[in-house]
């Protein structure tokens, strides 16, 4: 079985700031972990996908994360903030020849000026 | 190219009616998704098609009704659904197996009077 954590509901950055998305996951084989973006009224945007080909894995739009096995986590960085990145962010994980996708609560993130 | 498309964008309807949703992609996946979404919440998933049969079904109401006429269509029928029922119904695709990455469309927001 997978599960997913993500720390926060909500986090509000300035503009410019650095961005710290937390997930940490739980899963009894070797995980696939996504990272998604929904902004409001649409549907979910891929930003990345850990498959062990790399433990730091970059995204689209600046954003990357950092696979730690010790830490079962798999948190979503992004260096500056921009007023565009305003959305909610989910965490996701899927594992062995299972289809299901298991997501996190979601964490929104706000930008202010 | 990495689309799904969705129709109709926004639907209404009542508890007698009986309408469909559409789900369309043009990448050669073999396995498409339904999900529903409620307001700030993550997507649940309804049921999964693989090579055009049904996989799983999460104990899902009678009341939805998935079709899988071809390889790139999928449909969802509605009949005498509820008022609980509205939400945004997301379509997605992947390749076949577990881990793949799943593209979403823009989904179709539902409301039930």
């Amino acid at each position: 079985a997978q599960s997913v954590t993500q720390l926060g509901s909500h986090v509000s950055v300035s503009e410019g700031a650095l961005v710290l998305l937390r997930c940490n996951y739980s899963s009894s084989v070797p995980p696939y972990l996504f990272w998604y973006v929904q902004y409001p009224n649409q549907g979910l945007q891929l930003l990345l996908k850990y498959t062990s080909a790399a433990t730091l894995v970059k995204g689209i739009n600046g954003f990357e994360a950092e696979f730690k096995k010790s830490e079962t986590s798999f948190h979503l960085t992004k260096p500056s903030a921009h007023m565009s990145d305003a959305a909610e962010y989910f965490c996701a994980v899927s594992g062995g020849s299972n289809y299901k996708l298991t997501f996190g609560k979601g964490t929104l993130l706000t930008v202010n000026p | 190219d990495t689309e799904v498309t969705q129709t109709p964008k926004h639907l209404v309807m009542g508890m007698t009616n009986k309408k469909s949703l559409k789900c369309e992609q043009h990448m050669g996946h073999r396995a498409m998704y339904w999900y529903k979404q409620k307001a700030k919440k993550p997507p649940e998933l309804m049921f999964v098609y693989s090579y055009e049969k049904l996989s799983i079904n999460e104990s899902v109401p009678s009341r939805f009704s998935p079709e899988c006429p071809n390889s790139s269509l999928l449909n969802l029928h509605l009949h005498a659904l509820q008022p609980e029922d509205s939400a945004l119904y997301l379509c997605a695709s992947s390749q076949e197996g577990g881990g793949k990455t799943q593209y979403f469309g823009p989904g179709t927001r539902l409301l039930v009077l």
